[in-house]
């Protein structure tokens, strides 16, 4: 099925561990994002590539780095996790200017 | 700064009701809005865009509509059904891409 595949889809970490966190799409989106989600707080965007060969900062990029590998790939990567790292993340994709804007099934993080 | 909030942010109804979710958000300078629906669990579907320059979209049973001047959106829901339990997220655009999201309602049709 087309759509956007993320993997794994739990992880438990221990305080400062590193991990990648995988996405890739294969609807041909130029554009590519990664969200996190908490309780109370909704979903806030944390980096997000426009096109391939670009990353720009969301609103909560502090703790993480990002590689457009590819047109299909986007990975996020915790280099030392921390406790307030602990959500869902989701990765996304779009056409432009949020058209066909498709999400992944989401990543659970628990760090302790 | 963009904020967007909704409300209520739980609702629970008796299956059969129509029903209206807001969303109200800061700044009118938005290149579009979209609804989202996520089930426990899972991701999130889109259900409706609203482009800026538009002031309703309709999908099946659903009518989201737009007030850029007010700030807000609603999400019209006809003769709900237990099948439309989930948690419904109102999105804004207005940096090309990059969505905005309220925190969502819950909402729960009763059989």
């Amino acid at each position: 099925n087309a759509g956007v595949t993320q993997t794994p889809k739990f992880q438990v970490l221990k305080t400062g561990q590193s991990m990648t966190l995988q996405c890739a799409q294969d609807m041909n989106h130029n554009s590519m994002y990664w969200y996190r989600q908490d309780p109370g707080m909704g979903l806030r965007l944390i980096y997000y590539s426009a096109s391939e060969g670009t990353t720009d900062k969301g609103e909560v990029p502090n703790g993480y780095n990002v590689s457009r590998l590819n047109k299909r790939e986007f990975s996020l990567r915790l280099e030392s996790a921390a406790p307030s790292q602990t959500s869902v993340y989701f990765c996304a994709s779009n056409r432009i200017n949020s058209y066909g804007y498709t999400f992944g099934s989401g990543t659970r993080l628990t760090v302790v | 700064k963009q904020e967007v909030t909704q409300i209520p942010a739980a609702l629970s109804v008796p299956e059969g009701e129509n029903l209206v979710l807001n969303c109200s958000f800061t700044d009118s300078a938005i290149y579009n809005l979209q609804w989202f629906r996520q089930d426990p669990g899972k991701g999130l579907t889109s259900l409706l865009l609203i482009q800026s320059s538009q002031r309703e979209q309709t999908s099946g049973r659903l009518n989201a509509s737009l007030d850029k001047s007010s700030g807000r959106s609603t999400l019209y829901i006809a003769a709900s059904q237990p099948g439309d339990s989930a948690t419904y997220l109102c999105a804004v655009d207005n940096q090309g891409g990059k969505l905005i999201f309220g925190q969502g309602t819950e909402l729960s049709v009763k059989p």
